[in-house]
């Protein structure tokens, strides 16, 4: 079982609409990354978190501690949105090392 | 822009070859992360380094070393390759470990 479960793991949407993307982990994390990777494979950090809720533009990003669980919304998507979307734990202690999702694949149609 | 900078883009080379790639990190970030994406395992840690120093060592093989020298930049090299190494090899840098990361372009490598 991965420490890191992310989904769906396929995701097509209408433009405009409302989406949501989980991330449940079973390890002990210092924060929560999203990414964003484009088509062309480049890696766009999107959030770190390590509590409650952060927004940027049309993006908000939750992580709820006790449950380990985060969750990755885009409200009103276009298909410019369109790209694969990967969480990812960051252990505490020491070693501060990402553990991947296996990512969701989100294709908005216009 | 990230401002991380990966070399070269692609690499095709015939396996039990080694080779390098290079990241030169965001300006003033001191960390930097290697990580391998491929097709059947998504993308995995493989090793940080910290102002010159190894901080954390995940899933690298000992075929694959790193180092960090005193301008900040880095390389990975892969030697003894095997068609199984071909991936997309990322760096990323912060400036803390505990920043957020900025992720170069990716070195597609491709072993025949």
């Amino acid at each position: 079982k991965n420490e890191v479960e992310q989904s769906p793991q396929n995701l097509t949407a209408q433009e405009g609409e409302f989406i949501t993307i989980n991330c449940s982990y079973s390890v002990g994390i210092s924060a929560l990354h999203w990414l964003q990777q484009h088509p062309g494979g480049g890696i766009v950090s999107l959030f770190m978190l390590s509590s409650g809720k952060k927004k940027h533009g049309r993006l908000i990003a939750t992580i709820n501690i006790q449950e380990k669980h985060s969750s990755l919304h885009i409200t009103a998507s276009h298909p410019r949105d369109s790209a694969v979307y990967i969480c990812a734990a960051l252990s505490s202690g020491s070693a501060r090392q990402l553990t991947f999702g296996s990512g969701t694949q989100l294709t908005v149609l216009p | 822009d990230s401002g991380v900078t990966q070399t070269p883009k692609h690499l095709i080379t015939a396996t039990g070859q080694r080779v390098t790639l290079r990241c030169s990190p965001r300006s003033g970030d001191l960390s930097v992360y290697w990580y391998q994406q491929s097709l059947d395992q998504g993308l995995q840690f493989l090793i940080q380094y910290y102002n010159g120093e190894e901080r954390a060592k995940g899933n690298i093989l000992e075929r694959f070393s790193a180092q960090q020298f005193p301008d900040l930049h880095s390389e990975l090299n892969l030697s003894s390759l095997e068609l199984g190494d071909s991936a997309l090899y990322f760096c990323a840098s912060s400036g803390t470990p505990n920043s957020p990361l900025h992720f170069g372009n990716g070195t597609r490598l491709t072993v025949t």
